[in-house]
């Protein structure tokens, strides 16, 4: 398997700017999660969905950021307007979702690096 | 989830065994101990989990204690590929699949040669 596959690795953009990130999640895998990486908080769960559904989105920094799973191979997530304190590395993950069985494993992108100017 | 307190740095030597500590002193009964690690420029893996017995696995050991208000993950002989940040985080077992992860600060691991 390929793994989690994030697109694209590295983003610059301007402030104002939208950014998509994508994510592909392992096939056969019910739940998504999106991370976002910062020296100063650390890994912070932004959303994540079951079944393509939204579950928690409470981690959602506010209205200029959305996510998607249209689909259960693909979901997005969307910066508009983008900011200079957006710049982060935003982490996709994939797992075994409810009544697929017992499991705690999530597995991780390498990430989208993304830099608001 | 409770929390989990880890100290925020260790320094090792190469071949030589890691004892990385957790603490969680308020774990529920039905929490699983999990522990991930973040190599640099990467993103996070699984290392290894547990409930209430002593696990093994081909990366790490986990070493819980009997009253499980802390747990050590146990690396028999760093290499220089384990320097990394090791996160200590706990579960409900009756939310296991399907939900989300939530990551401290963890314990970064320097490796010397």
């Amino acid at each position: 398997d390929a793994g989690v596959i994030q697109s694209p690795r590295h983003e610059v953009t301007e402030m104002g700017q939208e950014v998509t990130l994508r994510c592909k999640p392992i096939s056969g895998h019910n739940s998504l999660f999106w991370y976002r990486q910062t020296m100063m908080r650390g890994l912070e769960l932004l959303i994540y969905f079951n079944n393509n559904v939204p579950i928690d989105d409470s981690g959602m920094p506010e209205d200029r950021f959305s996510a998607k799973m249209p689909n259960a191979s693909f979901s997005t997530l969307k910066i508009q307007p983008s900011e200079p304190r957006d710049s982060a590395v935003y982490f996709c993950a994939s797992s075994l979702g409810p009544g697929q069985g017992y499991t705690g494993e999530l597995f991780f992108g390498e990430g989208s690096r993304l830099t608001v100017l | 989830d409770a929390k989990t307190t880890q100290p925020n740095s260790m320094e090792s030597n190469e071949e030589e065994p890691v004892h990385l500590p957790c603490n969680h002193s308020t774990i529920s009964g039905t929490d699983y101990i999990h522990w991930y690690r973040q190599l640099p420029s990467q993103g996070p893996e699984y290392v290894i989990h547990g409930l209430t017995s002593n696990v093994n696995n081909r990366m790490a050991s986990l070493a819980i204690a009997e009253d499980r208000k802390s747990s050590t993950l146990i690396l028999h002989r760093a290499t220089l590929r384990d320097a990394a940040v090791y996160y200590c985080i706990l579960r409900d077992r009756a939310n296991q699949a399907g939900t989300a992860l939530i990551f401290g600060k963890g314990t970064t691991l320097s490796v010397s040669s």
